[in-house]
């Protein structure tokens, strides 16, 4: 069955990088975009942009511009979120899914906790 | 941005009865092609959101037929026509017509 699985949990420093990662399995990879919303504890979603695994095309959220970086790596069906510059208010759950056509976020992650603090 | 708002925030329901969640967004989520760019999630307690409906109105693979979506341009409702124990939790709206990609604020289902 489609699964994505997302990398552990990770707890940084202000200004520190955060990568996560997003393996997926049970379809072609290369064939759905990926996005990545995050949830701020006890919050709402926040979409932060979405990744086209075929030509590594991206579109990000103005608000995370120059921060964050997605990326792909086809021979292994896996997606990566880059979030640098961290601050305490970027502590949340960072979800990955995928769009199977005309952005229907069909199938979630199972979330990645970043935590940021001093 | 685009804003999106639901209502109500918090939706107490008895089992078997109906409910419905109201969806206003501040822009069209009608495209040229016809469809309306939105979602409804469910997010039940400690899990992942799961899709209910996307383009407005269309049912997600697996979702009970009790589910329902239906509005176009900026007024979308989301229908259950018999609320059971496993519907609890937060529901979400998300437009995706407009970059950046906005949701409502949540409404929280629990039953009485």
């Amino acid at each position: 069955q489609v699964q994505l699985v997302q990398s552990g949990a990770e707890v940084k420093k202000p200004g520190a990088s955060v990568r996560v990662s997003c393996t997926t399995s049970g379809y072609t990879f290369t064939q759905y975009y990926i996005y990545w919303v995050r949830q701020a504890p006890g919050q709402g979603l926040q979409w932060m942009g979405w990744i086209n695994p075929n030509s590594g095309d991206t579109k990000y959220a103005q608000k995370f511009q120059g921060r964050v970086a997605l990326a792909r790596d086809t021979s292994i069906s896996t997606a990566y979120m880059d979030l640098s510059g961290l601050r305490p208010d970027d502590t949340a759950i960072y979800y990955c899914i995928r769009d199977l056509a005309g952005r229907t976020l069909d199938i979630w992650g199972q979330g990645t906790m970043v935590t940021v603090s001093s | 941005d685009v804003v999106v708002s639901q209502s109500p925030l918090s939706l107490p329901v008895t089992p078997g009865e109906p409910a419905s969640i109201s969806c206003r967004s501040s822009q069209s989520l009608l495209y040229s092609n016809g469809y309306n760019y939105l979602n409804w999630f469910l997010q039940r307690p400690g899990q992942s959101p799961q899709l209910l409906i996307y383009l407005g109105s269309t049912r997600a693979s697996g979702v009970p037929d009790r589910f329902s979506g239906s509005g176009s341009g900026t007024d979308f409702t989301l229908k259950i026509s018999r609320v059971e124990a496993e519907d609890v939790g937060v529901y979400y709206c998300m437009q995706a017509l407009h970059i950046p990609y906005t949701f409502g604020q949540g409404t929280k289902l629990e039953i009485k």
